[in-house]
């Protein structure tokens, strides 16, 4: 079956626009994760969805980033006023359930110049 | 503070020289530890999950094991294909997850 699909593959931006990063998880994944990768660094944590329960928010850098899932599936992961810093991969991952294994897209490469 | 610390950073290996990585872990009450395998431009893959010290987990060259305070992954006869990024992620009680910054493995032909 189809795994977890982000778009777009790749965007460059100027210093101070929005952003919009788009996941589609696996269908009756209940969970929702984003990460954020710089170059030759692990995965930073970002924000976490379960459910209908409030996300875990607590690993977003600034007020500048935002996310949201719409009835339980597609997300969109917003940055604002982007800076130069937040250039990086964008990776989404989905699992079944809570502490289960996730299935990663293939990120989205974000430039901001 | 909650830590995961991977080592080595990198690792260049001849063809069937076998080896181990590490995945060393500070974090309260482990509810699982997970391997994944990176390759360029993609999203991780998973690997294995252990649960709990003394477990071990299995498949093709790589073998998984873990204790109280860390995690091997051992690679056996390694081949090119063998090349990659591998990450461990730690999930504990709070739900949190906690990825190390990975070793990039690189197998010599």
């Amino acid at each position: 079956g189809a795994g977890v699909s982000q778009s777009p593959s790749n965007k460059v931006t100027e210093k101070g626009k929005d952003v919009e990063l788009r996941c589609d998880p696996i269908s009756g994944h209940t969970a929702l994760y984003w990460y954020r990768q710089s170059l030759g660094q692990g995965l930073e944590f970002l924000i976490y969805f379960q459910g209908n329960s409030a996300p875990d928010k607590s690993g977003l850098p600034s007020d500048r980033f935002s996310a949201e899932r719409t009835g339980g599936s597609v997300s969109t992961l917003t940055i604002q006023r982007t800076q130069q810093e937040d250039s990086a991969v964008y990776l989404c991952a989905s699992s079944p359930r809570t502490r289960s294994i996730q299935y990663f897209g293939a990120g989205t490469r974000l430039s901001v110049l | 503070e909650d830590q995961v610390t991977q080592s080595p950073e990198a690792l260049r290996l001849q063809e069937g020289e076998s080896s181990s990585l590490n995945c060393s872990y500070t974090v309260s009450g482990l509810r699982g530890l997970f391997w994944y395998r990176q390759d360029p431009g993609k999203g991780p893959e998973f690997l294995f999950t252990l649960y709990s010290a003394g477990e071990e987990k299995e498949k093709e060259r790589l073998k998984a094991t873990l204790t109280k305070k860390e995690s091997f992954l051992h690679i056996t006869a390694p081949k090119p294909e063998d090349s990659a990024t591998y990450l461990c992620a730690v999930h504990h009680r709070d739900d949190k997850i906690i990825f190390g910054k990975g070793t990039r493995l690189h197998i010599l032909p």
